[in-house]
């Protein structure tokens, strides 16, 4: 699976968006983007994911770039509550068994 | 409610004594995985089972067992303990690796060995 290369951490002011920036220069063609949270110590929490359309959930949009180098995570109107650490991972796609690699995110902080 | 629980969410052990952590599953997921989280160091794959009694070595496999039995249960082993394994360990299922196949986390388990 691909590497990827997000910032060590970022603020933003309550209310504003957030937008999460993450490098993957060497992601292939059937491999998968996915963004994940963690709120302190708690389990990690799948947020969205994409392969090379632009998405959009409930709690965020995922905008990967043409050549699908890079993504950004966007968290429209930041809360307190989304403080936490971001992780971007690029998965494979079906037929495949690999291992799967974290790095060592993004810590968001929401400023009040 | 779908959910990954494991077990117990605390453990403080002494060093060579052999403990299990247990990871059980009830979304008849094909795929698991076990992580380990250091501070500085994020997410580090320790095993992966692709399905029944298939099992893979992640990125930090050693001193670690893991065993696959059964597809809802996936236990991590430590024969023999070392401080250095004081740790935030998480287990991880989802459906076989493809489009929508999100990860579901289970709540952690801190161990420290002394």
């Amino acid at each position: 699976d691909a590497k990827t290369t997000q910032p060590t951490s970022m603020d933003c002011a309550e209310g504003r968006a957030a937008n999460l920036p993450c490098n993957h220069s060497t992601i292939s063609g059937n491999e998968y983007v996915y963004w994940y949270r963690q709120i302190h110590s708690q389990g990690p929490q799948y947020i969205i994911h994409g392969l090379k359309n632009n998405e959009t959930n409930e709690m965020a949009s995922l905008i990967i770039t043409e050549d699908r180098k890079s993504s950004t995570l966007i968290l429209p109107h930041a809360t307190l509550r989304d403080t936490a650490v971001y992780y971007c991972i690029v998965r494979v796609g079906p037929g495949s068994a690999r291992q799967l690699t974290f790095g060592s995110g993004t810590q968001l902080t929401v400023l009040p | 409610e779908a959910q990954v629980t494991q077990n117990p969410r605390y453990l403080i052990t002494v060093t060579g004594k052999k403990l299990t952590v247990t990871c059980s599953q009830n979304m008849n997921h094909e795929y698991m995985s076990w992580y380990r989280q250091d501070p500085g160091l994020g997410l580090r794959q320790i095993y992966y089972s692709m399905n029944v009694e298939v099992t893979d070595k992640g990125d930090v496999p050693e001193g670690y067992k893991v065993s696959r039995k059964e597809k809802r249960n996936f236990p991590l082993i430590l024969e023999s303990p070392s401080p250095n394994q004081t740790s935030l360990y998480f287990c991880a299922s989802s459906p076989p690796t493809g489009e929508n196949s999100p990860l579901h986390f289970g709540n952690g388990t801190r161990l420290t060995v002394t």
